[in-house]
Parts: structure tokens; sequence; C-alpha cells
């Protein structure tokens, strides 16, 4: 009964190669987030989803791309892997603006 | 200069302290603040949320924000070592009334010595 899932945990590619993320909440949120996470712990948005309308694009390289097939759902795809692409990356969702955020577990990627 | 700051310590207590987290920023505009939890390998959770200025306590916990100094503290009282974790301050203001725009501080590691 997880709250925001992603998949997968761990990711190991070379450069050049393209991933996706995917990530589902059952919370019933209107709106999801991709955070990065680097290797000093530091949490940066990248996108976020409201209702499977792009609402904050935070000036993130066009290789990533998210995608929202529905409000429960949002994926995150990476073209041309780069090696400062290595980080953990969070899925979170939230009821409304102004509401706390609801952390997946992250997923982590290591470009080689 | 960084909008929100965090001392990144780590911080090492004994079993039983009271420890204080703190934050600073620069955005007057922030209206809601959080305390997150993160334990290694795993995402953030919630501690603590507060709207605009305050105290809120919540068992062994207690988040203050005071508004006019831009500075919010999070204290942990009897602190345990299942205590021991990253936490990370965050703000925010609503961003197109329909999201959040959640700025995080880059985190405290704290390590309760049992």
């Amino acid at each position: 009964d997880t709250a925001v899932s992603q998949t997968p945990k761990y990711l190991v590619t070379q450069m050049g190669n393209d991933k996706s993320i995917k990530c589902e909440q059952n919370l019933g949120h209107d709106t999801m987030y991709w955070y990065k996470q680097d290797s000093k712990k530091f949490l940066k948005i990248m996108f976020s989803y409201n209702n499977k309308e792009l609402i904050i694009n935070e000036t993130v390289p066009n290789r990533f791309s998210p995608k929202s097939p529905d409000k429960a759902h949002l994926n995150l795809h990476i073209n041309s892997l780069e090696l400062g692409d290595s980080a953990v990356y969070f899925c979170a969702s939230s009821p409304a603006a102004g509401s706390p955020l609801h952390f997946g577990n992250g997923t982590r990627l290591t470009v080689t | 200069q960084k909008e929100v700051e965090q001392d990144p310590g780590p911080l090492s207590v004994p079993e039983g302290a009271i420890v204080s987290l703190n934050c600073t920023y620069s955005n007057s505009a922030f209206q809601y603040f959080m305390w997150y939890r993160q334990y290694s390998r795993k995402g953030p959770e919630l501690l603590m949320y507060t709207y605009s200025s305050g105290n809120k306590e919540d068992g062994r916990f207690t988040a203050q924000v005071d508004k006019s100094s831009k500075y919010i503290s999070l204290f942990i009282r009897d602190s345990q070592p299942s205590d021991s974790a990253t936490y990370l301050c965050a703000m925010s203001d609503v961003y197109g009334g329909a999201t959040n725009k959640l700025i995080f501080g880059t985190g405290t590691l704290l390590a309760v010595q049992p």
C-alpha cells in the first residue's frame, strides 16, 4: 500500500543511453513532482504537473522529458545520459497548493 | 547566496539531549514551512508543517517560524538513536495557484549516540 512508488529503485547505465523512471501515487493527489538529489543531499525541483498539465519546468536540459498520462502517474525519460546526471531522483505528490509533499523512496541513477 | 541556508553539520549528540536545527531564508514570499527527515536510502518524510509564523508542537518535536527574522527552527527533545537521520528544512509560496515550488535547505546530518 505504498503511497508514492517509483521504479526502478536502482539504475546503472552507460553514457549516451536513454532511460525512463516511472512513478505512481495512490493518494488521489492532483499534483506530482520530480526532484533531483545530488551527492551532497541537496534536493532541487525539476518539474511539477497539476492534473496532467506541466506547471513548473525548472531550467532542466531538454534531454529530460516528463510525461503524465493521468494524474496518478508521472514518468521521467532521459535521453543521451551524461555522467552529471548521476543522482537520486525523487517523485512526490501533493493534494493542493501549499500542502506538504509526499515523496517516494527514490531512483538511484548511476551513469558510467 | 542560496534561497535557503542550513548548517550541514554533521551534528553528534548523546541520547536524551535536546537538539536544535535551524534554517534561514531570503525570500519573504515564503508562507509554508516544513521539516522533513530522511533516513539513508529512503525518501524524505514529513515531520512538521507550519503555515506563516508561530510554534507547533508534536510529541518530542517543536517547530518555530519567525518570519520577521526569516528564521525557522526544529527542536527535538529527549533525542533517541532512532532520530539519527538527515533533517531537511523546506519552504514555499504558492506557485501559479496550483502547485508548490518547495525549496529545500542542504540538510543537517544528525547522529544520536546511545
